[in-house]
């Protein structure tokens, strides 16, 4: 998904489903990757990390799933609650070409909670 | 705890006049960030420090200026602000290392 605020992909979801939003990252050599919640007019808020030596891992209501070889990660949020909307994104950590490490932030997806 | 406080939290500028931007951490974060964020892009990098007394170009730092001269406080400033750098702009910390980033809750600057 990309983009803060206009062309925003949306992902609507009824209250108490499970909700899936995908990110697909683009550096092979990341080892690191974070999703994060933003809710209107606050600042980014950490959700939920992943190193590259795992392929899933969990939390309260929410599992990352990471997927190397087709460079795909997801965040999956079990049963939904309104509290829920917000615009999710992803960040990968890894060695630009530069040889730098560098975070590059998805442009993220919002997410509504139908009650 | 109060995390990552940002000053001011709204600001209009006009053409040429300038301005410091405060951010403030009280978690003993080594490394600290300036990014922007506008509509249609990821969050940029600015500038950003890995410790007291250093600080690094980011992505997008022309324009900009940063200091560290505590390890608490990352001020960024704008020389001569111009229309293109209206955004959102959000202070981050973090320990070294593979850990995530805490965020302040932006400053929204227009300049007119």
């Amino acid at each position: 998904g990309e983009s803060v605020g206009l062309h925003l992909p949306t992902l609507s979801v009824q209250e108490g489903d499970n909700s899936i939003i995908n990110c697909a990252y683009s550096n092979s050599a990341s080892d690191y990757f974070i999703w994060y919640k933003q809710e209107s007019g606050k600042g980014p808020q950490f959700i939920i990390d992943i190193r590259s030596n795992m392929d899933k891992r969990q939390g309260q209501r929410v599992t990352v799933l990471l997927n190397k070889t087709v460079k795909h990660l997801s965040l999956q949020i079990a049963a939904t609650q309104p509290g829920d909307s917000a615009v999710y994104f992803c960040a990968e950590k890894g060695l630009s070409s530069g040889g730098y490490q560098k975070v590059t932030f998805g442009i993220g997806t919002k997410l509504q909670v139908i009650p | 705890n109060a995390g990552v406080t940002q000053t001011p939290k709204f600001r209009v500028l006009k053409t040429g006049q300038s301005m410091t931007l405060l951010c403030a951490q009280d978690m003993n974060h080594e490394y600290m960030y300036w990014y922007r964020q506008d509509p249609g892009m990821g969050l940029r990098l600015i500038h950003y420090s890995v410790g007291e007394g250093t600080t690094a170009k980011g992505e997008v730092p022309d324009g900009y200026n940063v200091s560290r001269l505590k390890k608490q406080n990352f001020l960024l400033g704008l020389e001569s602000a111009a229309p293109s750098q209206t955004s959102v702009y959000f202070c981050a910390s973090s320990r070294a290392g593979n850990y995530g980033y805490t965020f302040g809750s932006g400053t929204r600057l227009t300049v007119v």
